[in-house]
């Protein structure tokens, strides 16, 4: 069975900080993606960055970067430097690579102050 | 257009009315998705569709019925929907099926009265 979990249901942080959002996963594919999602206010899902579970290094995309710990089964995202724009909500999402399922957490909501 | 669109954004209807989402993709991928997020849930996976064919169908109700016409068009078909079918309806495409890089629309938001 597939599982992935958001603890945070909201999160803070000041302007230009750095904040981590928390993803926890459990499978028993062998194979396996991790992705992180925002999902502004407009209601657009839009895809951030991708972890593969035999991808050797953490993946960056810009002010994103994903801490990930396979024996930890956690893919925590990290967003740098944060933006009012960045003010969303972020979903984790795990992918089968066998059905290409992706079953998604409960998300998060970050917002960012001024 | 690019990417993926979605009409209309918004819809209201009634229990008994009969109405069509649509979902058109610019990104010549092969497989579409249909997704309900309804509020203070996670998105639920409902209609997988792999080079037009359905290859997934996640115990969804018969009063949503998908079609595909080819592999950039996908509709939603509704009829004598439930008030708590209201949710906002996403849809997404992604290479194949087994790619899991999944690209979304907008989404409609829909309201059953």
């Amino acid at each position: 069975a597939q599982k992935i979990t958001q603890t945070q249901p909201g999160m803070f942080v000041q302007e230009k900080e750095a904040v981590t959002l928390d993803c926890t996963y459990d499978t028993s594919d062998p194979s396996y993606g991790l992705f992180w999602y925002k999902q502004p206010s407009s209601g657009e899902m839009i895809f951030l960055i991708y972890q593969g579970s035999y991808d050797q290094q953490n993946a960056t995309e810009g002010r994103y970067s994903l801490n990930f710990q396979k024996a930890r089964k956690s893919a925590n995202l990290v967003i740098s430097a944060s933006q009012l724009g960045d003010s969303a909500m972020y979903f984790c999402a795990l992918g089968s690579s066998n059905t290409g399922k992706l079953i998604f957490g409960q998300g998060t909501t970050l917002q960012v102050k001024p | 257009e690019t990417g993926v669109t979605q009409t209309p954004r918004h819809l209201v209807m009634g229990m008994t009315n009969k109405k069509s989402l649509k979902c058109e993709q610019h990104l010549g991928h092969n497989a579409m998705y249909w997704y309900k997020q309804s509020a203070k849930k996670p998105l639920e996976l409902m209609f997988v569709y792999n080079f037009k064919e359905q290859t997934e169908n996640n115990s969804v109700p018969s009063r949503f019925s998908p079609e595909c016409p080819n592999s950039s068009h996908l509709f939603l078909h509704l009829h004598t929907l439930q008030p708590e079918d209201s949710a906002l309806y996403l849809c997404a495409s992604s290479q194949a099926s087994g790619s899991n890089e999944q690209y979304f629309g907008p989404g409609t938001r829909l309201t059953v009265t």
